[in-house]
């Protein structure tokens, strides 16, 4: 099983919707949680870190359940420029590691 | 700008030719990450340099080894590529206490 789960995708929306993406670890003992995102052929970029109370930058939200273990991440008003691909990404173990996801990819047509 | 830079952006190398990939940075961030991401694949972390301490991941190939001189630099050097080395090769940093890590904008290897 890996360690961080994500549906690949593609979710198709129009411009305007509201998408949301779930994300599925298997460490119980995992620390913290982020949403990067990354453009087709580009770095990864961080987007938002998710906190346990839940957290919200603009037009995206981000939740967290410890007990389920998931981290979801809603888009809201989806604009052309959202579609790249959503990374969920979880710390685990020592130092800085980072456990990335596979992205769910958004495509976001008009 | 502080950034991390990678060169070369495109490297094509042939089969079992030893070859070096390049990361700098002007963060001045004590950690530096290696990873590789093939297409639609997560980035898979090779190893990371916390200050001058290596850490290898377990499932890293051997044939992936790592050089940082100094805080500024770090190298990937693959010493026997096989088709299968193909990948994006991403170079990341973070401060130690923080978990953001700042990528460059990677290194497209291909083995021919």
């Amino acid at each position: 099983r890996k360690e961080v789960e994500q549906d690949p995708g593609p979710f198709n929306v129009p411009e305007g919707a509201t998408v949301a993406f779930n994300c599925t670890y298997s460490n119980s003992a995992s620390q913290s949680f982020f949403w990067y995102r990354q453009d087709c052929r580009k770095e990864p970029k961080l987007l938002m870190s998710v906190y346990s109370s839940g957290n919200e930058d603009g037009r995206f939200t981000a939740q967290l359940n410890r007990a389920s273990q998931y981290i979801s991440l809603l888009i809201r008003d989806s604009k052309l420029s959202d579609s790249a691909t959503y990374l969920c990404v979880v710390k685990s173990g020592g130092y800085n590691k980072l456990i990335f996801g596979a992205g769910t990819r958004l495509a976001v047509h008009p | 700008d502080a950034m991390v830079i990678q060169n070369p952006r495109y490297q094509v190398t042939q089969f079992g030719k030893p070859v070096t990939l390049s990361c700098s940075q002007t963060l001045n961030h004590n950690v530096m990450y290696w990873y590789q991401q093939k297409s639609s694949q997560a980035p898979k972390l090779l190893f990371h340099y916390y200050d001058k301490d290596f850490n290898n991941e377990a499932d890293t190939p051997d044939n992936f080894q790592s050089r940082r001189p100094n805080t500024s630099f770090c190298f990937l050097d693959i010493r026997s590529p096989g088709l299968g080395d193909a990948a994006m090769y991403l170079c990341a940093t973070s401060k130690s206490g923080t978990y953001e890590q700042y990528f460059g904008p990677g290194t497209r290897l291909t083995v021919t």
